[in-house]
């Protein structure tokens, strides 16, 4: 069926070190992916998005790269801080929806010292 | 920085009332959502509101289910008889344009009894 969904339920990763999430989903009719953060007892938190016609976005220590071919998505975070420790969720927006996002299962992120 | 806001922040109520849910959305976001998030799962989108009216809901958002923007600030959903399955984390969102970044609100925990 049609799904976003997460390689990885849990990374682990030392301070310092780059992370990389990655996402596979399988509707090639979406048009715009998302990154969103939650910590705990929060909201999801805007991190950054990419639309179909781009293969690579950067950000403040994040970079989101697209690959259509294989429908997969990934979040690379730069020098990971403790701060970012949290679930991070890809979601896909479907060309013809009126902003329905479609969320994967979620990356547990831990940053250990 | 302008945020969505959600009150309350948690609610308990007994199986078979009525819950009303209210949200505070960007001020000059058109499109407004609801999503829920059910304990230790993915975030499920329930429906899409724009111009006073429903845009696309989900299979979840059944009978049971209102959504309503009673003035030119607040966005509430309303569960008219609520069930033990409806307890969950509950999202507001809003967009400025449908295929705009959707934020979101904190979250309305709720609990059915």
């Amino acid at each position: 069926g049609e799904s976003v969904g997460l390689h990885l339920p849990t990374l682990s990763v030392q301070e310092g070190d780059n992370s990389i999430i990655n996402c596979a989903y399988s509707n090639s009719a979406s048009d715009y992916f998302i990154w969103y953060k939650q910590e705990s007892g929060k909201g999801p938190q805007f991190i950054i998005d990419i639309r179909s016609n781009m293969d690579k976005r950067q950000g403040q220590r994040v970079t989101v790269l697209l690959n259509k071919t294989v429908k997969h998505l990934s979040l690379q975070i730069a020098a990971t801080q403790p701060g970012d420790s949290a679930v991070y969720f890809c979601a896909e927006r479907k060309t013809d929806s009126w902003g329905k996002l479609q969320f994967g299962a979620g990356t547990q992120v831990v940053v250990t010292p | 920085e302008p945020e969505v806001t959600q009150t309350p922040s948690h609610q308990v109520t007994q199986m078979g009332q009525e819950v009303i849910l209210r949200c505070v959305p960007i001020s000059n976001h058109l499109y407004f959502y609801w999503y829920r998030q059910i304990l230790g799962q993915k975030v499920e989108f329930l429906v899409s509101f724009y111009n006073n009216e429903i845009s696309e809901k989900s299979e979840i958002f059944d009978d049971q289910f209102s959504v309503e923007r009673p003035d030119g600030s607040n966005f509430t959903l309303k569960i008219r008889s609520t069930k033990l399955e409806d307890s969950a984390m509950y999202f507001c969102a809003s967009s400025r344009d449908s295929g705009e970044t959707q934020y979101f609100g904190p979250g309305t925990r709720l609990l059915v009894l």
